[in-house]
Order: C-alpha cells, then structure tokens, then sequence
C-alpha cells in the first residue's frame, strides 16, 4: 500500500461526456502527477501539480485539465472524451518535485473505458 | 526527453537471479536511474535508485558502470510473485516528468 487512493477503480463513459477523476496523496506529500497508461504501454505524463499550481505539462491537449487542493489531494478532468481516452489512469505523489532524487508513490488506478 | 531501451520480455525459472539492463546513452550529469515494478492492474512502484556504482536494497541491486550510460538491475532468487513489467528511467533535478518506456516484462516459470 502507497498510501495513494484513486477513485473510481473502474469507469465507463460515452464519448462526448466529461470526466472527472480523484487522487488522494500521500499525507506530507506535496506534489502529485497525473499519467495514463494505454494497453501495453508505460505510463505517459500528463502533467504535474506542485502546490496547488501547475508546474509541468506533457503532449496532452487543452480538453484534460487538473486541480489541486489545499488538502493536496488532485483531481482530473476530461472533456469531450474520445474512444482513444480509454485507459488506465494514474496519480502520483511524492515528496518535493518528481524527476529529481524523489521517489514517487502510484496509486492503483482508474481504469477509464469510453463507448 | 530521456529515452532508454530495454529488452520487451525475458523468461525466468524460480530461484534464479534475474539481471535487466537498460540503456540510457543520452543521460545527463545531474540524472539518476530509477527501476519501478508494475503488476497487471496497478501502478508502478519503486524499486530502486542510484547515481553511480552500486546500490543494494532489500529487493534488488543496481549496477551502473562509471559511463552511466547503462544500468542493470539485479533481482536474486526469483519467485513467481516478481512477474511483473520492470521499467528503467532516468530523471534529475529541474525535470518534473517521469518517462516510461515500454518496460521490460518479466516471466518466472515454475
């Protein structure tokens, strides 16, 4: 256990629709990152929260979008979701900025499937 | 944005040591090479870190030869719960991303 809970586990969506999804970060833990994982493939950064400002974004368009708050807990949200949307979505949390010296501590997941 | 390569998948039998190497050639001075573990269904988790030399935890080693431009990671006595896809990085300071590649899927036979 990481002390990192996602939720929901599981998620079924039609496209077009929004989504919202939870991270709660490991207590002490200031910086959290959000990833998602296609089938078969390693997590891809979507972008970086440190706090409560955004600090880094990868090659993820306008249409996901994150917050968070002053508890450092995180949420994603996707809107106009797309059949390629589908898939497992993962937070992060760590100590300080991720990348650097800092272990960082997933959660288990939302697994998002769009139709 | 930091790439490394690593063999797709590699078979095991129980009890044996398992040794992963990855190749980071474009590594930066400041960066240090992390090993994560993943099951199916969950997200990574750390294994190991190190800068240079070796490195020893409960788990694992990690061997990085002075040109830090590959790294093996050392699993002793498999067992079947280390089925997992392994994954090597490399990240420093004033980087706020982790990249993953496609991992290395680790298979321990019976």
């Amino acid at each position: 256990e990481t002390g990192v809970t996602q939720s929901p586990t599981h998620l079924i969506k039609t496209r077009g629709q929004q989504v919202t999804l939870r991270c709660s970060s490991q207590s002490g833990h200031n910086t959290v990152s959000w990833y998602q994982q296609a089938l078969g493939q390693g997590p891809q950064f979507i972008f970086q929260y440190y706090r409560e400002e955004e600090n880094g974004r990868g090659n993820f368009p306008p249409r996901f979008s994150g917050l968070q708050f002053p508890n450092y807990s995180s949420e994603l949200n996707v809107n106009a979701l797309e059949l390629d949307d589908s898939a497992l979505y993962l937070c992060a949390s760590s100590r300080g900025l991720t990348g650097s010296d800092t272990e960082a501590f997933f959660g288990q997941g939302t697994r998002l499937t769009v139709v | 944005l930091a790439k490394t390569t690593q063999p797709i998948s590699m078979d095991s039998y129980e009890g044996q040591e398992v040794n992963i190497t990855c190749s980071h050639n474009n590594i930066a001075t400041n960066d240090y090479i992390t090993w994560y573990q993943q099951f199916p269904s969950q997200g990574p988790r750390f294994i190991i870190q190190g800068y240079k030399t070796k490195v020893t935890n409960e788990v694992a080693s990690l061997f990085i030869p002075a040109d830090r431009k590959s790294s093996t990671l050392s699993l002793p006595r498999v067992s079947l719960s280390d089925t997992a896809v392994y994954y090597c990085l490399h990240s420093g300071a004033g980087s706020y991303q982790l990249t993953f590649g496609k991992g290395t899927k680790l298979s321990v036979i019976p």
